[in-house]
């Protein structure tokens, strides 16, 4: 099993584009959610999903939106990508609410 | 909503000597504990955990952790540590779907 896969590993944008990070996972579970690393914050929770067609808001939602379209796929969208937006970003999942498995992160910078 | 705060942000030690990673939350209803462990340029990975029962938490890596509902802590121990656990810590508290990380602490093992 690969667990949980992040798309793409490092990504360098310019303030305004957009894009769209892609999270997958196989091991059938339930709960997905995107995460942000920054230095000194540890990580803050984004949005999550408990299930397909289902999303809800995090602690820092603002910026970002996301799909679940398919159990095993989360993606994260920047509608326009903002300086502040620089960051490492964590996709996770969980069979419940319990421990969750993170994937090895993607790097974006926005210039 | 709960907090974690890691009381130190570096932790230097020498090989084979002790260490203590500490850790304490606030919440006003009852949750579940974590330590995760993030080694450079990867995703966390999940060290142990409290979701009920014997405070004692034993984990992988020869770690272990004291869940103290009174004191509200949930430090990290190891009794012997290797150049290899050189990593950042995180701990985590988590209430339903809400998972609040600390800033981590990053231990540093030295020859």
């Amino acid at each position: 099993n690969a667990g949980v896969t992040q798309t793409p590993k490092f990504r360098v944008l310019k303030t305004g584009q957009s894009m769209t990070l892609l999270c997958a996972q196989d091991m059938n579970h339930e709960y997905m959610y995107w995460y942000r690393q920054d230095p000194g914050m540890g990580l803050r929770l984004i949005h999550y999903s408990v299930g397909e067609g289902t999303t809800a808001k995090g602690e820092v939602p603002d910026g970002y939106n996301v799909s679940r379209l398919k159990k095993q796929n989360f993606l994260l969208g920047l509608e326009s990508a903002a300086p502040s937006q620089t960051s490492v970003y964590f996709c996770a999942s969980s069979f419940q609410s319990n421990e969750q498995f993170f994937g090895p992160g993607t790097r974006l910078t926005v210039l | 909503a709960q907090s974690v705060t890691q009381l130190d942000s570096q932790v230097p030690v020498f090989e084979e000597a002790p260490v203590e990673l500490r850790c304490n939350y606030s919440s006003s209803v009852s949750v579940y504990l974590f330590w995760y462990v993030q080694y450079p340029n990867q995703g966390l990975q999940l060290l142990l955990k409290y979701l009920s029962g014997s405070t004692l938490v034993k984990g992988i890596n020869g770690f272990e952790a004291e869940f103290n509902k009174s004191q509200t802590s949930f430090h990290l121990r190891k009794p012997s540590v290797h150049i290899s656990d050189t990593a950042e810590y995180f701990c985590a508290v988590l209430v339903l779907l809400d998972m609040r990380f600390g800033a981590g602490t990053r231990l540093t093992v030295k020859p």
